[in-house]
C-alpha cells in the first residue's frame, strides 16, 4: 500500500539551530515528490519537487533532498519567520497524490 | 504567476442550507482543480478531481450529492455543500495544476465553513 510517513510530528527549535525533517514513503512508481508549507488558517504553498533519486533543491534557508525511499528538508539557521507546518506529497505511478501528516515546526527567538 | 483563490475565505451558515465555495485560477487556465478538506492538525484530505467540461471524479467514501463539484471554465471550479450539516463544519482548500509543470499544485487560501 502507497503510503508517505512524517516526522517527526513537531519540532521546536531555537532561532539558528539548523536540523531537517523526514519524510519517508513506500509507493509504486514514484512520479514526483513535493514539499508545501501551510501556515495557520491558510492553504499550503509551494515549495519543492523532486523527481528522482539524488535531486536537490535549495529555496534561501531550505535544501530538499531526496534518496529512494524517503527526502529530506534541511532547513540552515532558521528564523521565526520559518515557523509553519511542512508537509510532503508524493505522486505514485498512477498519478494519485498521498500527502504525509506534516510537521509542524516552532522556531523560538 | 500560479496564483489559486477562493471565495468565501470564511462562511458560518445554519444547518440544512447550501453553501458554494469558489476556486478560480487568476494567471493561467486549470483543466484539472482538486477539492480538499482538512481537518484539525491532519493532512490535507482529497475530495475530489475537477475536470474542467466533464463530471468530477470523487474519492471514496465523499458523497457525490452533498458535495456538488461544477467546473465549467479552465479558470473557474464550485463546490456547493447541499443541506450542510454540523459535522461538514471543516476547512475546505482547492488546488490547481499549473500547467507549467506536470505535477506541481498550486493552493488557494481555503474557506473556513462553521455550520451551527
Amino acid at each position: 500500500e502507497d503510503q508517505v510517513t512524517q516526522s517527526p510530528e513537531a519540532l521546536r527549535l531555537q532561532e539558528g539551530e539548523s536540523s531537517s525533517l523526514n519524510c519517508s514513503y513506500t509507493v509504486s512508481g514514484l512520479r514526483g515528490l513535493f514539499w508545501y508549507r501551510q501556515d495557520p488558517g491558510k492553504g499550503p504553498e509551494f515549495l519543492f519537487t523532486l523527481y528522482s533519486a539524488g535531486e536537490e533543491k535549495e529555496k534561501e534557508r531550505l535544501k530538499a533532498t531526496l534518496t529512494k525511499k524517503e527526502s529530506f528538508l534541511h532547513i540552515t539557521a532558521p528564523k521565526p519567520e520559518d515557523s509553519a507546518t511542512y508537509l510532503c506529497a508524493v505522486q505514485s505511478g498512477n498519478y494519485q497524490l498521498i500527502w504525509g501528516a506534516g510537521t509542524k515546526l516552532i522556531i523560538k527567538p | 504567476g500560479a496564483v489559486v483563490s477562493q471565495h468565501p475565505s470564511r462562511v458560518i451558515c445554519k444547518s440544512g442550507t447550501s453553501v458554494k465555495i469558489e476556486c478560480r485560477s487568476l494567471d493561467f487556465q486549470a483543466t484539472t482543480m482538486f477539492w480538499y478538506r482538512q481537518f484539525p492538525k491532519k493532512s490535507l484530505m482529497l475530495m475530489a478531481t475537477s475536470n474542467e467540461g466533464s463530471k468530477a471524479t470523487y474519492e471514496q467514501g465523499v458523497e457525490k450529492d452533498k458535495f456538488l463539484i461544477n467546473h465549467a471554465s479552465l479558470t473557474l471550479s464550485t463546490l456547493t455543500v447541499t443541506s450542510a450539516h454540523p459535522e461538514d463544519s471543516s476547512f475546505y482548500i482547492c488546488s490547481a495544476n499549473s500547467g507549467r509543470a506536470l505535477n506541481e499544485q498550486f493552493f488557494g487560501p481555503g474557506t473556513r465553513l462553521t455550520v451551527l
